[in-house]
C-alpha cells in the first residue's frame, strides 16, 4: 500500500497567480500522477511525473501551465500558473502500486478556488 | 486510447436494497485492471473493487461484487444491503498494463443516494 500526503488541502488564490501542490509519498514509487477534477466532473489526468526526466503531458495540458518536479522517488509537486476561474478545481495526485494486489493510491486531493 | 462509460448519472437506492451501476470500456489491449473507486464528500478516493482482466472469476468484497464481462467490454458493480455510507460518487477506472505507464482512465461517473 502506499500512504499519500498532499497540500495544501485547499486554498482560494487571485487570478494571475501561482499555486504549487505538494505531494509526499511514504515509499518509493516510480511514475506518479497528476489528476484533475473540474466541479462536478470525472478525473482527467494531467500528467505523468517520472524522476530523473520531465513529466509527460496529456493532450490539452501543457508544461507552462502545469510544471510539475519530481526530485525524488516519494516526492513531486504540481504548479498551477497564472490562474484563471477556469482553474478552479480539485487537484489529486496518484501512484499506482504494482506488487501484490496493483491498485492506485491517492492524496486528499486540494480544493483550488481562483477569485 | 481507452474509454470509459458510465451511463447513470445518478442512481438512488432505499437502504438494505441492491443497486447496480453499469460501466463499459474500449480497449484494444488483452492485459488491464478495472476497478471502481468511491469518493465520498470528503473527496478521498477509495478503492471499492478490482477486477484482473486475465481472471475469468468477478471480484467479490463483502456487499460490493462486480459482473465483468470481458467479450462485451462491461464491469457493472452490485452493491447488495446498501447502508447509509455508500452514498457518494462512484467512479469506474481503467488500468493499462505496465508498459503503458499504469495510468487510470475514470467514467464519468455515478452518484449513488441511499435513502433512509
Amino acid at each position: 500500500s502506499a500512504v499519500i500526503s498532499q497540500k495544501p488541502s485547499r486554498d482560494i488564490c487571485q487570478r494571475g497567480t501561482s499555486l504549487t501542490i505538494q505531494c509526499q509519498v511514504d515509499s518509493q514509487v516510480t511514475m506518479m500522477f497528476w489528476y484533475r477534477q473540474q466541479p462536478g466532473q470525472s478525473l482527467t489526468l494531467i500528467a505523468t511525473a517520472n524522476q530523473g526526466s520531465e513529466a509527460t503531458y496529456e493532450s490539452g495540458f501543457v508544461i507552462d501551465k502545469f510544471p510539475i518536479s519530481r526530485p525524488n522517488l516519494t516526492f513531486s509537486t504540481l504548479t498551477v500558473s497564472n490562474m484563471s476561474p477556469e482553474d478552479s478545481s480539485i487537484y489529486l495526485c496518484s501512484v499506482a502500486v504494482l506488487t501484490g494486489n496493483t491498485e492506485a493510491f491517492f492524496g486528499q486531493g486540494t480544493r483550488l478556488t481562483v477569485v | 486510447a481507452q474509454t470509459v462509460t458510465q451511463s447513470q448519472p445518478e442512481m438512488s437506492v432505499q437502504e438494505a436494497e441492491t443497486v447496480t451501476l453499469s460501466c463499459t470500456y474500449d480497449t484494444s489491449e488483452s492485459n488491464y485492471y478495472l476497478f471502481w473507486y468511491k469518493q465520498p464528500p470528503s473527496r478521498q478516493m477509495i478503492l471499492v473493487i478490482r477486477q484482473e482482466a486475465y481472471k475469468q472469476q468477478n471480484a467479490t468484497e463483502n456487499r460490493f461484487s462486480v459482473n465483468f464481462q470481458k467479450a462485451a467490454k462491461s464491469f457493472s458493480l452490485k452493491i447488495s444491503d446498501s447502508q447509509l455510507g455508500d452514498t457518494a460518487m462512484y467512479f469506474c477506472a481503467f488500468m493499462n498494463n505496465k508498459a503503458a505507464g499504469n495510468k487510470l482512465t475514470f467514467g464519468g461517473g455515478t452518484r449513488v443516494l441511499v435513502k433512509p
